[in-house]
């Protein structure tokens, strides 16, 4: 199975900070890389799929790159309702799997 | 509007069974793969199973593998999960996503609102 790490695990940042959350796998996924955003006590939220494309409805102000095994989910100006769980998932072979989270909280 | 909505869930024995329903609504349902995902209470997510639009091919976690049956009827637009030989680990809110195309390689992009399993005797 692919394995999904995610970094850092958590961190804390001011409303307007640039947020940078990374995701590696294990072996390539090409760009089969999907973020996800989850808040407490509900279902996640699909950001970007294809590594960087954005799903219809979601701010302009988050981004993904990269390919390959190296990814990065940026969040161009934090705002308060962006405080949250970001996962990462690759769906590149089944079984999927997702990335341990990263918890983004108030600074 | 897309609405998948999650029944089935409850507590039960270590060794027990129960079937997941997931009923969907506001898009062509035979022409999406279909996925269960769940999360322990305080962890993160664990892709669970997929099925492809047709239903003819399907897709298993390694730690369900053998105990777990994930099954749709496009004439009911319906998802099920079929889990046996429960044991306290699979203890999780298990939601139901529409994948983006009629395979399991696009990401989910709508999810049902979960239903909770607990097993414990």
């Amino acid at each position: 199975d692919i394995q999904m790490t995610q970094s850092p695990s958590s961190l804390s940042a001011s409303v307007g900070d640039r947020v940078t959350i990374t995701c590696r796998a294990s072996q390539s996924i090409r760009s089969y890389l999907n973020w996800y955003q989850q808040k407490p006590g509900k279902a996640p939220n699909l950001l970007i799929y294809a590594a960087s494309t954005l799903q219809s409805g979601v701010p302009s102000r988050f981004s993904g790159s990269g390919s390959g095994t190296d990814f990065t989910l940026t969040i161009s100006s934090l705002q308060p309702e962006d405080f949250a769980t970001y996962y990462c998932q690759q769906s590149y072979s089944t079984p999927s799997t997702f990335g341990g989270g990263t918890k983004v909280e108030i600074k | 509007e897309v609405h998948l909505l999650e029944s089935g869930g409850g507590l039960l024995q270590p060794g027990g069974s129960l079937r997941l329903s997931c009923a969907a609504s506001g898009f062509t349902f035979s022409s999406y793969a279909m996925s269960w995902v769940r999360q322990a209470p305080g962890k993160g997510l664990e892709w669970v199973s997929g099925i492809s639009g047709s239903g003819g091919t399907t897709y298993y976690a390694d730690s369900v593998k053998g105990r777990f049956t994930i099954s749709r009827d496009n004439s009911k637009n319906t998802l099920y999960l079929q889990m046996n030989s429960l044991r306290a680990e699979d203890t999780a809110v298990y939601y139901c996503a529409k994948c983006r195309g009629p395979d399991t390689a696009m990401g989910d992009d709508y999810w049902g609102q979960g239903t909770l399993v607990t097993v414990s005797s």
